[in-house]
Parts: C-alpha cells; structure tokens; sequence
C-alpha cells in the first residue's frame, strides 16, 4: 500500500470538472508541500502542480490544486480526451523521505 | 531545454546488477538535486534515491537500502545507480528526474520538475 491514498479511478465526461483526493498524515502531507504528476499512456511522468498549488510555466490553467489538513486534491476543469492519464499525488515523509500516492486513472468519457 | 536520458537497463538474473546512467543537458546540473524513481510493470510510482547537487546528502528508500548505490559526476553532467543483489521485484522502468528539495518554514518541498524516458530493468531467469 501507498503511504498516501488516492481513489483507483475517476472519470467525467469532455467539458466537465473533475477532482483527484489524496490522503495522508501529519508525517507527510499535514506538513509538507504536496506536488502532481500526470502519466500519460506509455510516457514519463510530468510535474503539473507543485507546492500545493503552483503550475510550472506550460501547464494550462485548466489544472488546480489545493491542500487541507492532511489532504490535498487535483481539479481539472474543461476536461479534454487528451487529460485521459494516470495521476499521482506526491509530498515528503518525515520517516520516508519522498512519497508518492498510488496513483488515479481518469477516464474521459 | 531540459533532456534526461537514461541508459543501461536490461535482462539481468536474479543476484546479478547493472549500472544505470543518466546524461542531462539545457541545465546547470551541478546546481541541482537529482532522483531515481522507478515504476514496476503496472504499478505507481516509487522514488528509491536521491543525492544532493554536491553530492554529499543520500538518502534510499528502505527497499533499496544497501543494494543501490546513486552518484553523479558533475563534469560529466551524469547520475548513476549502481543495482546490486538484483530480485525479481526490482523489474521496473527506471526514471531519473532532476529533483527540488527545499526545507522552508511551512515544510518541505519536494518535487521532480523534468523526469527522462525511462530505462527498463527486467530481473529474471
């Protein structure tokens, strides 16, 4: 298991917003910066979101993020067929360095 | 731009190991934190190592430690990953990814702002 807890699945339909949860603790997310990934299908990974809720310079302002407590969550609004990827939530532990969420296939439908 | 390119993976047998490399280029890699992070056929994502841009702060996740060795050569703008006592769980694809780290008052961030392609390491017999 992950040490941080993202739903298996989501999906939307084109044009329509959607929200990515990810679960942690106070060893991790309650007191760490928290970072996204997208993985589309066959590809690397890449940084959509970092410190909680900052895009890099590319990334479309389509993607949000935002952290409560030990809690943080991904929204992607106007969703494309081309969003259709696997998504991962990521932060520091205090006892296991880096930390990643098991991941969250969304399905545009 | 930014370009990680990851080189060395292949079938190896159980106990054996490889050395793993990565070329970077379009930043200052001296400058920067850099990561191994691997995916199991899949599977999620599981960062394994990083080391500091000097190379003096490692750390390794627990299911690497003392079976993986990372470093670098700035001059040569490389990382490695040494992978020794190889085991069939090892068999992912193996990313690097130039790393921020940055401890603050409100926490620490962390993150992988450019990653490579990926290399394959297939562990069996």
């Amino acid at each position: 298991q992950s040490v941080l807890t993202q739903p298996p699945s989501v999906s939307a339909a084109p044009g329509q917003k959607v929200t990515i949860s990810c679960s942690g603790s106070s060893s991790n997310i309650g007191n760490n910066y928290v970072s996204w990934y997208q993985q589309l299908p066959g590809t690397a990974p890449k940084l959509l979101i970092y410190e909680n809720n900052k895009r890099p310079s590319g990334i479309p302002d389509r993607f949000s993020g935002s952290k409560s407590g030990t809690s943080a969550t991904l929204g992607i609004t106007g969703l494309q067929t081309g969003d259709e990827a696997d998504y991962y939530c990521g932060t520091w532990d205090t006892t296991l360095s880096a930390v990643f969420g098991g991941g969250t296939k969304l399905t545009v439908l | 731009q930014v370009q990680l390119v990851e080189s060395g993976g292949g079938l190896v047998k159980p106990g054996g190991s490889l050395r793993l490399s990565c070329a970077a280029s379009g930043f200052t890699f001296s400058d920067y934190y850099m990561s191994w992070i691997r995916q199991a056929p899949g599977k999620g994502l599981e960062w394994i190592s990083y080391i500091s841009n000097s190379g003096s702060s490692i750390d390794y996740a627990d299911s690497v430690k003392g079976r993986f060795t990372i470093s670098r050569d700035n001059a040569a703008n490389s990382l490695y990953l040494q992978i020794n006592s190889l085991r069939a769980e090892d068999t992912a694809v193996y990313y690097c990814a130039k790393s921020i780290l940055v401890t603050t008052n409100f926490g620490v961030a962390n993150n992988f702002d450019y990653w490579g392609q990926g290399t394959l390491v297939t562990v069996s017999s």
